[in-house]
């Protein structure tokens, strides 16, 4: 089955600086690629998402990056702000029926 | 609009005891569903997912079973409990190459 993974696992950054999440994916079959943001205690929320026939998605602060060829995509936020600190998991997805999940990036803006 | 409801919203329950967690979602028909458990600052882990009516497939072998009695019903179920069952477990929907949505979550302690 499908296998992805996500790095890094923690990352810190000053607010106003960039942040990027990145994760790698094994089935080439995968097709759909959503991003998820967890705050503490409360369900994950999509925040972006992008299909395999797109290289970039943007959306104000938040960019997706696809590279299908070396099965992996990126989660790039500019400008972070102290709200942007939460746990951010990436998933890919086969026709949207079963997702796989990343383990999770905790993202801490520090203000 | 979709919604999405699980209850209870937190439970405590002693080790050996029964379980039943419910999700119901409205606003669509045949949604694929699934059911995801989180340990505390873990991944998300997918316990079970359904295409339809009846039709359930089990991602972790455990002592946990789903059943789907009707098309916007997923309910999650153990008849004893163990103590590594705690967690955050999270009900989701999606159709079929779209999104998949969380549901608010129910918050296990087994004691």
């Amino acid at each position: 089955g499908e296998n992805v993974e996500q790095h890094p696992s923690t990352l810190s950054v000053q607010e106003g600086d960039s942040a990027v999440i990145k994760c790698t994916y094994s089935d080439s079959a995968s097709n759909y690629f959503p991003w998820y943001k967890q705050e503490l205690g409360k369900r994950p929320q999509l925040i972006i998402d992008i299909r395999s026939n797109v290289g970039e998605k943007k959306d104000q602060r938040i960019a997706v990056t696809l590279n299908k060829t070396a099965k992996h995509f990126s989660l790039h936020i500019t400008e972070t702000q102290p709200e942007d600190s939460a746990v951010y998991f990436c998933a890919a997805s086969i026709s949207g029926n079963q997702f796989y999940f990343g383990t999770g990036t905790s993202l801490t803006v520090i203000p | 609009s979709q919604t999405i409801h699980q209850w209870p919203a937190t439970l405590v329950q002693p080790v050996g005891s029964p379980l039943s967690l419910e999700c119901t979602v409205e606003g669509t028909s045949n949604p694929n569903l699934y059911w995801y458990r989180q340990a505390a600052g873990r991944g998300l882990q997918l316990l079970f997912y359904s295409v339809g009516i009846g039709q359930i497939s089990s991602e972790v072998p455990q002592n946990l079973s789903a059943s789907r009695p009707q098309d916007r019903q997923f309910i999650l179920s153990s008849k004893k409990l163990l103590l590594s069952d705690s967690g955050f477990y999270l009900c989701a929907w999606s159709q079929s190459g779209k999104t998949q949505y969380f549901g608010p979550g129910t918050r296990l302690l087994v004691l």
